[in-house]
């Protein structure tokens, strides 16, 4: 699965859109863009996922670059509750078989009043 | 909606004694994930199961062990405990499908906060 990188921290005020970057340099061409996030110590949350078109839903909506190096997860309306860990997350979607999440660094973001 | 249950919430135990970790995935849920998260660490995969049978191993000491029964319900043995298995013990399920579409989304249950004295 390809490596992605993300910004180690992000503020953003209540009320705006958050903007999330991830750099997947190296994925191929049948690996998904996962989202999830970790509110403090609870279980990793599903957020949305692509493949190569934008994808939105009740979350949040995902913007992947047409080359597909680089996303931008965004949450339109930020709320002191969307204080978490961010995690993109690069990996092939087996139709057949699950596939392990490999969790990196991880972005944190501070939804600040 | 349901969602991955998990027991125990805590669980302490003392160095080299054994503890088993439950984990009932999402109705209709065929794969079972199981991550260990140490102290300020992002979660890491132990290992996984599809339709019961093994599907993937991560890095999983080999005093653990873990199974998927008939009920797709899994559990996560762990022997011998040390001090670094304390940790949080997150369970997570998938359906994986045949048609067409590709969603392997996982969900993950509230996690198992086990420390070892």
């Amino acid at each position: 699965d390809a490596k992605t990188t993300q910004p180690p921290s992000m503020d953003c005020a209540e009320g705006r859109a958050a903007n999330l970057p991830c750099n997947h340099s190296t994925i191929s061409g049948n690996e998904y863009v996962y989202w999830y996030r970790q509110i403090h110590s609870q279980g990793p949350q599903y957020i949305i996922h692509g493949l190569k078109n934008n994808e939105t839903n009740e979350m949040a909506s995902l913007i992947i670059t047409e080359d597909r190096k680089s996303s931008t997860l965004i949450l339109p309306h930020a709320t002191l509750r969307d204080t978490a860990v961010y995690y993109c997350i690069v990996r092939v979607g087996l139709y057949n078989q699950g596939g392990k999440l490999i969790f990196g660094q991880g972005t944190e973001l501070s939804v600040k009043p | 909606a349901a969602g991955v249950i998990q027991s125990p919430r805590h669980l302490i135990k003392e160095k080299r004694e054994t503890a088993t970790l439950k984990c009932y995935p999402i109705p209709r849920h065929d794969t079972v994930y199981w991550y260990q998260q140490g102290p300020g660490q992002d979660p890491q995969f132990l290992i996984s199961f599809y339709e019961k049978m093994q599907s993937d191993k991560g890095s999983i000491p080999d005093r653990f062990s873990a199974q998927q029964f008939s009920d797709y319900h899994s559990e996560l043995n762990m022997s011998s405990l040390e001090l670094g298995d304390s940790a949080l013990y997150f369970c997570a399920s998938s359906e994986v499908r045949f048609l067409g579409e590709t969603k392997n989304i996982q969900y993950f249950g509230a996690g198992t906060r086990l420390s070892v004295l």
